[in-house]
């Protein structure tokens, strides 16, 4: 149990475009879901807690225009980066709230 | 706030060998903790938790170590094999609502 998928493991993306990062609970309901971010030999940084039915809660210098956040469900919070550049280069990983916090595989984000 | 490095602190030992892998925890109020593994490219995975309320807990080939007083958090593999070769993340909690906050983190490498 308690397993959290996120989707896609990789992406490339052309600068200027936005793209979607989807973070699942499989086999239980979370309604509350962290996401960070971590970049090379670098430790994770708590970007933002997700909110099922409401606002996200961003860390502060995160900027929540640029990195979107939906809860919409109790099993599904999705980050999007919009208007992509190559310093949203990094690898993003969320992580859900139950009897511990269980971690999606993470998705590797490259703009180009 | 994460600390300031160019380098990921490293650990080198040999096949068989105990490994002691440290952390030092910035927030006193934290009374949650738990060791991470992280593979390239992987979220991280669950090793050991402890509480505030306890100073000494033991896994399965594993033993965490909680100092309060000078805030500081140990690892202790025994008898460490290649396969633990890895990445590992402290992180701490206060209340254990899940939104972690993470330690810089220590390569280790396991030599055959």
């Amino acid at each position: 149990g308690a397993v959290v998928s996120q989707h896609p493991s990789r992406v490339i993306c052309k600068s200027g475009t936005s793209v979607k990062i989807e973070c699942r609970s499989l086999d239980f309901q979370a309604t509350t879901m962290f996401w960070y971010r971590q970049f090379p030999k670098k430790s994770l940084m708590l970007m933002a807690t997700s909110n099922e039915g409401s606002k996200a809660t961003y860390e502060q210098g995160v900027e929540k225009d640029k990195f979107l956040i939906n809860h919409a469900s109790l099993t599904l919070s999705t980050l999007t980066v919009t208007s992509a550049h190559p310093e949203d280069s990094s690898f993003y990983i969320c992580s859900a709230r139950a009897w511990g916090a269980f971690f999606g595989q993470g998705t590797r984000l490259t703009v180009v | 706030g994460e600390s300031v490095g160019l380098h990921l602190p490293t650990l080198s030992v040999q096949e068989g060998d105990n490994s002691i892998i440290n952390c030092a925890y910035s927030n006193s109020a934290s009374d949650y903790f738990i060791w991470y593994k992280q593979e390239s490219g992987k979220g991280p995975q669950f090793i050991i938790d402890i509480r505030s309320n306890m100073d000494k807990r033991q896994g399965q080939r594993v033993t965490v170590l909680l100092n309060k007083t000078v805030k500081h958090l140990s690892l202790q593999i025994a008898a460490t094999q290649p396969g633990d070769s890895a990445v590992y993340f402290c992180a701490e909690n206060i209340g254990s609502n899940y939104k972690l906050t993470f330690g810089k983190g220590t390569l280790l490498t396991v030599n055959p």
